[in-house]
């Protein structure tokens, strides 16, 4: 069966720090990629997608970047973090040509 | 671009009632039309989907319908329990594109 691992849990990181979370799924090929922010008490906000290895897309522009460098591996990086990349990061993956997607436990980060 | 609304924002119901999130949405081409459910501190997870191939669909104590023509679909939860309490996401998408678009989430009391 799939399953998606996404870690840290929480992080807590000061202004001007850098970050790296990263995100894996296991037992599919070829997926989709997703990173999501999710603001307290909001809905999602989409931020990169990928369809392959090195294939990003950005849905806005921040202060954010991701990466793809293997199949199964997607890394939402910063290096330098702002106050307002506080939130809740969510990684996704879905089978290609289908739309259902599921999350992983998602990232609770805090800059302080 | 697609654009989905989901109603109401918030939503307390008695133990045992029914309870119903709608969502519109704007592409008529949108043919996939997922509901998740998301408990604190956790990444969504897919509770029930529907196709615009079919009206309604039902999966013990949820149903979800869709009316093409209005293009809005709903989430119906009867008999509700504690346990339902959650924010609840509606989306929609194309099936041949890889990205669902998202309405902004609804918070479910469940009063004991």
């Amino acid at each position: 069966s799939q399953t998606i691992h996404q870690w840290p849990a929480t992080l807590v990181q000061p202004v001007g720090s850098p970050l790296s979370l990263e995100c894996t799924v296991e037992g599919t090929s070829n997926p989709n990629l997703y990173w999501y922010r999710q603001a307290a008490g909001r809905g999602l906000q989409l931020l990169f997608y990928s369809v392959g290895i090195g294939q990003i897309s950005s849905e806005v522009p921040q202060n954010l970047s991701a990466s793809r460098p293997q199949d199964r591996q997607f890394i939402l990086s910063s290096k330098k973090l702002l106050l307002s990349d506080s939130g809740f990061y969510l990684c996704a993956w879905s089978v290609v040509g289908i739309t259902e997607a599921f999350f992983g436990q998602g990232t609770r980060l805090t800059v302080v | 671009g697609e654009n989905v609304e989901q109603h109401p924002s918030t939503l307390s119901v008695q133990e045992g009632d029914s309870a119903v999130i709608k969502c519109t949405y704007s592409d008529s081409a949108s043919n996939y039309f997922p509901w998740y459910k998301q408990e604190l501190g956790k990444g969504p997870q897919l509770i029930i989907d529907i196709r615009s191939n079919v009206g309604e669909k039902k999966d013990q104590r949820i149903a979800v319908t869709l009316n093409k023509t209005a293009k809005h679909f709903s989430l119906h939860i009867t008999e509700t329990q504690p346990e339902d309490s959650a924010v609840y996401f509606c989306a929609a998408s194309i099936n041949s594109n890889y990205q669902l678009i998202w309405g902004a989430g609804t918070k479910l009391i469940i009063k004991p």
